[in-house]
């Protein structure tokens, strides 16, 4: 049963600090998305790659987070440096043309 | 800009009562797709229906309907006969190419209560 795997599943951390989270899209799906949680603004899209290649990052705050695809099974997303304000749960989901989009299980980031 | 309106935050009912959740959506598309997601307390998407927008049919999966009607901009969600299982939040979203090729724009969720 194909799924999308995100690692870690929950991350604290303190302010500062770098993080790091991983998505292992499905085989095959050409395109990964980036959302994150929160109770203010419940679901947001952060960024979304196209055959690796970034297609919008609009909504992800540029001064601190990237993503990137280093290669067609790895998708990461990092804070650096992380602030209270990132506690969040990010979802990685991937998808193809006309298709619907396939969602993680989400990684639970605390910033203390 | 796209835009999804769940204006219910909360909503409690006893089980077996039947419940709707309500979801208007605004798009200048002349075709989008339509979702909605369940998110139990356990903390993942569940996805349980997509629709076009060029089918405005509605749609009946064993105690779960969905009403879409264009003329009013909604996709409403009915459980039927609730259960204690149904609590969760539910998300209702749009895109503009079936969310697989484009991003999804999310309603800010109905929590549902369903109290035995």
């Amino acid at each position: 049963d194909a799924r999308v795997t995100q690692t870690p599943r929950h991350k604290v951390t303190e302010m500062g600090q770098e993080v790091t989270m991983r998505c292992q899209p499905i085989l095959g799906h050409n395109t990964v998305f980036w959302y994150r949680q929160t109770m203010m603004q419940g679901l947001e899209l952060l960024a979304y790659f196209r055959n690796r290649a970034p297609l919008d990052d609009s909504g992800m705050p540029k001064d601190r987070f990237s993503a990137e695809m280093p290669d067609a099974t790895l998708a990461t997303l990092k804070i650096q440096p992380s602030e209270p304000r990132d506690s969040a749960v990010y979802f990685c989901a991937s998808g193809l043309s006309e298709d619907r989009a396939f969602f993680g299980q989400g990684t639970r980031l605390t910033v203390v | 800009a796209q835009k999804v309106t769940q204006a219910q935050t909360e909503i409690s009912v006893v089980e077996k009562e039947d419940v709707t959740l309500d979801c208007v959506y605004e798009t200048r598309d002349t075709t989008y797709y339509l979702f909605w997601y369940k998110q139990p307390p356990s903390g993942e998407l569940v996805f349980l229906i997509r629709r076009n927008s060029f089918d405005e049919q509605n749609e009946i999966s064993g105690r779960y309907s969905w009403n879409f009607q264009k003329s009013t901009s909604s996709f409403n969600f009915t459980i039927t006969a609730s259960q204690v299982v149904d609590s969760a939040v539910y998300f209702c979203a749009l895109s503009s190419y079936g969310g697989g090729a484009d991003g999804l724009t999310f309603g800010k969720g109905t929590h549902l209560i369903i109290q035995p």
